[in-house]
């Protein structure tokens, strides 16, 4: 079955990057998710991807692809504290078919 | 703007006790989900409902039930709780037959003792 990997911890300085990496087995998938969890409440969705699409860019966030190596990665520049939380990577084929995530990422900011 | 509003946000059962966590939303969504999120586990997938009346098994069913008589709640019922099934659970809906977006509660925390 369908599999998403990540590690589970990132400690980062407040102001440096950080980079988040998710490695996925399936390769009908067609979108492709970054969540975000903070603590005590539910997933956000912070961006997606399609996975016809390399490279996606909004504001502080890059998301980078490389479909041979089925790797996504998601980086956050200037971090702040406010950017403490777990972040899943997350998979699906595509409209209400199940999304399949991973462990999470937890990361740490620190002032 | 309610979203997606579950009940309880924590209870504490007895093995052998029933139990049903409400979901609603206002959304008018046509999917709905529940996982539940172990420590270091990520998010499994419970039972997912693709309209009223319709619901599916996800990856980790056993011990579960879910009804869907209408478009707005999709409770999860638990009928001999077990200690396994302590867990942090989350309903989710979804609108976009495109992109999937999911739309998340804040969480129910059942402590099964």
């Amino acid at each position: 079955g369908e599999d998403v990997e990540q590690s589970l911890f990132l400690s980062v300085r407040e102001g440096d990057s950080s980079v988040i990496n998710c490695t996925y087995t399936d390769s009908s998938s067609t979108y492709l998710y970054w969540y975000k969890q903070e603590p005590g409440a539910g997933l956000q969705l912070l961006t997606y991807i399609f996975s016809n699409m390399d490279m996606k860019q909004d504001q502080r966030l890059t998301v980078l692809l490389n479909k041979k190596d089925k790797h996504l990665s998601l980086r956050i520049a200037d971090t702040q504290t406010g950017d403490s939380a777990i972040y899943f990577c997350a998979e699906s084929p595509g409209g209400y078919q199940k999304v399949t995530f991973g462990t999470g990422t937890k990361l740490q900011v620190i002032p | 703007n309610a979203g997606v509003t579950q009940t309880p946000k924590f209870r504490i059962l007895k093995i052998g006790q029933s139990m049903t966590l409400q979901c609603a939303q206002d959304m008018n969504h046509n999917y709905m989900y529940w996982y539940r999120q172990d420590p270091g586990m990520g998010l499994k997938l419970i039972y997912y409902s693709v309209g009223a009346g319709i619901t599916d098994k996800g990856e980790v069913p056993n011990g579960y039930n879910v009804s869907r008589s209408t478009t707005e709640y999709f409770p999860l019922r638990l009928e001999l709780a077990a200690p396994s099934q302590t867990s942090v659970y989350f309903c989710a809906s979804s609108g976009s037959e495109n992109t999937g977006e999911l739309f998340f509660g804040e969480g129910s925390r059942l402590t099964v003792l």
